[in-house]
């Protein structure tokens, strides 16, 4: 089974509509995140969390928000989808960067979100 | 400002040769640098790191030079095979910047059979 998987892999919705993604882990990891990449841009990080009660905005954070309702679980919402929100999301994890000397995240498979 | 940056967007090299993909990086406070392979319809998928402390990491056919004083880091792929074909992202991060990875936009390799 995959350490992080991703609910749904492919969304089309329309503007306006709330959309939320779904993030699950079974790594153990106390820190989690969310990205989006477009073509030609990279991985931009939307949202992270590095436990339950830490929440914090990435670069992108405008027109986004996030839940942490379990170590292993972070959900991502459009509450107002518009068609720029039109990517691919990542949902990553990590484990503490000071303990392991290492900033390796593990991403998960990916939600191919449309916003007609 | 981009902080990390792949400027070639593409590169094309013929199986059993090196393959070079090149990153630089603006942040001097960077202290950890790493490079993500991406397939298709799949997440990214880490591939071999490297710590400031350090100039050079090497994990079988994957070696990633670190040049501080140029702010630079390259990663070589020897011998290069077709299943290397993939999208790689050069990432870094800061310890005193609450340790977030920034990505480069990507580069996208092509193996030639």
């Amino acid at each position: 089974d995959a350490d992080v998987t991703q609910t749904p892999r492919n969304r089309i919705t329309k503007t306006g509509k709330r959309i939320m993604l779904e993030c699950s882990q079974t790594k153990g990891h106390d820190r989690m995140y969310w990205y989006r990449q477009d073509p030609g841009l990279g991985l931009r990080l939307i949202y992270y969390s590095f436990d339950v009660k830490d929440i914090n905005k990435g670069e992108i954070s405008d027109g986004y928000s996030v839940s942490r309702q379990a170590q292993a679980k972070f959900s991502l919402s459009l509450e107002s989808a518009i068609p720029n929100q039109t990517a691919l999301y990542f949902c990553a994890t990590s484990d503490d960067r000071v303990t392991l000397h290492t900033d390796t995240q593990y991403f998960g498979p990916g939600t191919r979100l449309t916003v007609l | 400002d981009q902080q990390v940056k792949q400027n070639s967007p593409s590169l094309s090299v013929q199986e059993g040769r090196i393959s070079i993909l090149n990153c630089d990086y603006t942040n001097s406070m960077f202290d950890y640098f790493l490079w993500y392979k991406k397939y298709p319809a799949e997440g990214p998928t880490f591939l071999i790191s490297i710590s400031s402390i350090k100039d050079k990491n090497e994990d079988g056919r994957f070696t990633v030079f670190l040049n501080k004083s140029a702010k630079h880091l390259s990663l070589h792929i020897v011998p290069s095979q077709p299943g290397d074909s993939a999208v790689y992202f050069c990432a870094a991060s800061a310890l005193s910047g609450s340790e977030k990875l920034v990505f480069g936009k990507g580069m996208k390799l092509t193996v030639n059979p």
